[in-house]
Formats: structure tokens, C-alpha cells, sequence
């Protein structure tokens, strides 16, 4: 019965690779987003989508591309992966971009 | 945009109080939050205020919100080592469609 639902947990992929990581929220939420956590544990936001539609771009590099197929999934692909891409991705979900955030228990990607 | 601050880290007692601060900039009214991240997990939605109330107790958990020093914190009674995590307060910034979070606080409860 797990609300925001991520995979993989773990990740740990060479330079140069591309990778996808997959959310899905159980909750009716019309709205998800995208962060990252880096080591000093500083949360970003990078992207939000309401009703499918990209409603924060935050400054990303555009090897990350999010994709919507329906409200309740929200992945992430990342291209060509680097050193720094490095932390803990974390998908949440909202009823809307105003009500409580639900976060998912992360993504720890790691590059060799 | 909203700047929200939070001090680093605080160790405490098994069964004290233990009590988190945080400020946040924007004056408009807004919902200021409280979540706690537990070692290798994500972050979990502990209790929330609205901005036109003062005060906001659930369980071990007090919230309080000083509007005019724009000041927020939160009290935790009969800290458990359960408690032991990293809380980060967040706040509604309606401009932007989006929560911005303070840079956390790490908690360490001492048996």
C-alpha cells in the first residue's frame, strides 16, 4: 500500500551511461515532482508536472528529461551520466502545487 | 522568492524536549511544514501550520509560529531515539508553485 513508490532504490552506473528511474504514486494526486538531495543533504527541486503538463523546469542540464505517460507516474531518464550526477532523487506527489508534498523513499544513484 | 533558514544540528537526551528552529522570509500567507528524514529514507511529512495560526500541537509534537519574527519551530516531547533523524521545515511559495526547504536539521538522540 505504498503511497509514492520509486525504483530503483539503488543505482550505481559507469560515466557515460544512460538511465531511467521510475515513480508511480497510489494517492489520486494531480500533481508530482522531481528533486535531488545532495551529500550536504540540501533538497532541489527540478521538475514538477500537474495533470501531465511540465510546470517547473528548474535549471537542469537537458540530459535530464522527465516524461509523464499519466498523473500517477512521473520518470526521469538521464543521459549520458556524470560524476556529479551523483545523490539521492526523490519523487513526491500533491493533490495540487498548494497541498502537503508525499515523498517517495529515494533513488540513491551513484557513478563510477 | 522564500528563504527559509535552519540551524545544523542538535543532540539530545532520551526524554527531553528537544526543539528545532527555522525562519522563513515571505510575508504572504502561506502553509509552513515539518519533515523528518530517517538515515537512508525519504522524507516524511510530520505536521503543518497555516500561517494565520499560532500554535499547532499533535501528540509529542508542538508547533509554533511567530508571525512577526517570522519564526517557526518545533517541540518534541519525550524525545525517543526513534526521534533521532534529520527535520527540515518548508514553506508554500505560491509564486513559484513550489515548497522551498530549509537546509535541514540533524537530530541525535543520546540513550
Amino acid at each position: 500500500d505504498t503511497a509514492v513508490s520509486q525504483t530503483p532504490k539503488y543505482l550505481v552506473t559507469q560515466m557515460g551511461n544512460d538511465k531511467s528511474i521510475k515513480c508511480e504514486q497510489n494517492l489520486g494526486h494531480d500533481t508530482m515532482y522531481w528533486y535531488k538531495q545532495d551529500s550536504k543533504k540540501f533538497l532541489k527541486i527540478m521538475f514538477s508536472y500537474n495533470n501531465k503538463e511540465l510546470i517547473i523546469n528548474e535549471t537542469v542540464p537537458n540530459r535530464f528529461s522527465p516524461k509523464s505517460p499519466d498523473k500517477a507516474h512521473l520518470n526521469l531518464h538521464i543521459n549520458s551520466l556524470e560524476l556529479g550526477d551523483s545523490a539521492v532523487y526523490f519523487c513526491a506527489s500533491s493533490q495540487d502545487l498548494h497541498q502537503p508534498q508525499h515523498f517517495g523513499d529515494g533513488t540513491r544513484l551513484s557513478i563510477l | 522568492g522564500e528563504d527559509v533558514e535552519q540551524s545544523l544540528f542538535l543532540s539530545v537526551r532520551e526524554g527531553d524536549s528537544s526543539v528545532i528552529n527555522c525562519t522563513y522570509t515571505d510575508s504572504s500567507s502561506t502553509y509552513l511544514y515539518w519533515y523528518k528524514q530517517e538515515p537512508g529514507a525519504g522524507l516524511q511529512l510530520l505536521t503543518y501550520i497555516f500561517s494565520n495560526m499560532d500554535m499547532k500541537q499533535d501528540q509529542r509534537l508542538t508547533v509554533l509560529l511567530n508571525k512577526k519574527d517570522k519564526h517557526l519551530s518545533l517541540r518534541i516531547a519525550d524525545t525517543q531515539t526513534g526521534d533521532s533523524a534529520i527535520y527540515f521545515c518548508a514553506e508554500t511559495d505560491y509564486g513559484n508553485n513550489r515548497l522551498a526547504f530549509g537546509k535541514g536539521n540533524q537530530v541525535v538522540v543520546i540513550p
